[in-house]
């Protein structure tokens, strides 16, 4: 299977651990974004990456969080003294260049206890 | 700011009816629509896009929507119903605001078709 990848596919921690998740997109993307999803919501954007360049970062994204593509390959995103509204799924899209349509990952569940 | 909408949270259907899941949107320019599908604890799933053209778009598994400028509509449609049509969907428009193609969802309309 050569779609978006991500790891892990579930993730329960307690209230101020850090976590961290990673995604792999479809070889060759050179697009790659992070969406969180909360229960009954669409898909919300976090980030977004143009090969290594982290290009736009919305302000859902609070200081808490960081995203890396150091080779603009995979990506992580880290979740530091994790809170228990962080508690959603989080999503990974990658598009080629040019194209519109983005291409999804399963998803990461974080549940903060 | 580009929005789209999902009236309804749920739409009903028996297996063999034709199906039609509604979206409206709000936008500066010319629309960039989508519907994804979703299933329990996967991701989502890329069924059709519109960009310029045609207003009937055809997608995966059979399904189409039909944009609408002056109703500024883009509801999606399929002829007969499957059980297994039964997930999540959502309507989503591409944001304007700068040159990164991010997608600002709806919040999704759960399909249920009975046998």
């Amino acid at each position: 299977d050569t779609g978006v990848s991500q790891d892990p596919r579930h993730k329960i921690t307690k209230r101020g651990q850090n976590v961290t998740f990673r995604c792999d997109p479809i070889s060759e993307h050179n697009r790659l974004y992070w969406y969180r999803q909360t229960l009954g919501q669409g898909p919300e954007f976090l980030t977004y990456f143009q090969n290594e360049a982290q290009l736009e970062k919305s302000r859902l994204l609070s200081d808490r969080f960081s995203a890396e593509r150091p080779k603009g390959s995979f990506s992580t995103l880290e979740i530091q003294r994790t809170e228990q509204g962080d508690s959603a799924m989080y999503l990974c899209a990658s598009s080629p260049g040019g194209a519109t349509e983005q291409y999804f990952g399963p998803g990461t569940r974080l549940t903060v206890t | 700011a580009q929005s789209v909408a999902q009236p309804e949270d749920q739409v009903n259907v028996a297996e063999g009816n034709p199906l039609t899941v509604k979206c409206t949107y709000s936008v500066s320019g010319n629309p960039y629509l989508f519907w994804y599908v979703q299933y329990p604890n996967r991701g989502l799933q890329f069924l059709l896009k519109y960009i310029t053209g045609d207003n009937l778009v055809k997608g995966s598994y059979g399904f189409e929507a039909e944009f609408n400028k002056s109703q500024t509509s883009f509801h999606l449609k399929k002829p007969s119903a499957l059980v297994s049509d039964s997930a999540l969907y959502f309507c989503a428009v591409r944001d304007y605001g700068g040159a990164t193609n991010k997608l600002i969802f709806g919040t999704g309309t759960l399909l249920a078709v009975q046998p």
